[in-house]
């Protein structure tokens, strides 16, 4: 049964803490993403991930950064959280980046920085 | 500008209906892709729809790609329909990039 897992599934933090998402896969996929989803503006793509130690800023990375050692997991990092990145985040993975890549997604977090 | 609209941006529908939801994409997509969102729930993909058209159950898609436009329909309607359904291209040119549109409401009412 192909997966995409995301702990948690619900965070709350303080403004200035350190956030940790963490996102796994069990398809081998090479290639993950990390989303966040706001009211009125759909998803946007904060970074990909090609393969281990392979990755690419999307559309909204400041404040973000990411961590994959392995294939099976891509971690998003928030050092010093911000109220405006309170959001609910997404992981995705697809088997490549070209041709034939259906992105397939996990639960969601749902962040609170207060 | 914004490169994927849809429309409606909400729709009431009693149940028995039919519905047809509109995307329309800038001209790098190269693939199109369907989501459902229950309210609170994560994103499940419905059709991978490169042109022409799919099915999947009550729900056909059809894309033109050379028109940039693509459409979901939804046959007899059930209560089980009702979220948001998200359209978002895909760009490989950006490494396979996906640029979602901010998606169409529905209610199904019994």
């Amino acid at each position: 049964d192909m997966k995409v897992t995301q702990m948690p599934r619900y965070l709350i933090k303080r403004m200035g803490e350190n956030v940790l998402l963490e996102c796994g896969q069990d398809m081998s996929h090479e290639t993950m993403y990390w989303y966040r989803q706001d009211p009125g503006l759909g998803l946007q793509l904060i970074y990909i991930s090609y393969d281990v130690d392979s990755n690419s800023e999307g559309d909204i990375p400041k404040g973000y950064r990411v961590s994959r050692k392995k294939r099976e997991h891509f971690s998003l990092i928030l050092d010093s959280a911000k109220t405006n990145q309170t959001s609910v985040y997404f992981c995705a993975s697809s088997l490549g980046w070209a041709n034939y890549a259906e992105q397939f997604f996990g639960p969601g977090t749902r962040l609170t920085v207060l | 500008g914004q490169q994927v609209q849809q429309s409606p941006a909400s729709l009431v529908l009693q149940e028995g209906e039919n519905a047809e939801l509109q995307c329309n994409f800038s001209s790098t997509a190269t693939r199109l892709q369907w989501f459902y969102q229950r309210p609170g729930g994560s994103l499940v993909s419905l059709l991978y729809n490169p042109s022409g058209t799919k099915h999947t159950g009550r729900l056909t898609s059809t894309t033109v790609t050379k028109e940039r436009r693509s459409s979901l329909h939804i046959s007899s309607s059930q209560t089980t329909d009702s979220g948001t359904y998200f359209c978002a291209m895909v760009d490989n040119s950006a490494g396979n990039k996906l640029t979602f549109g901010i998606g169409t409401r529905v209610l199904v009412r019994p």
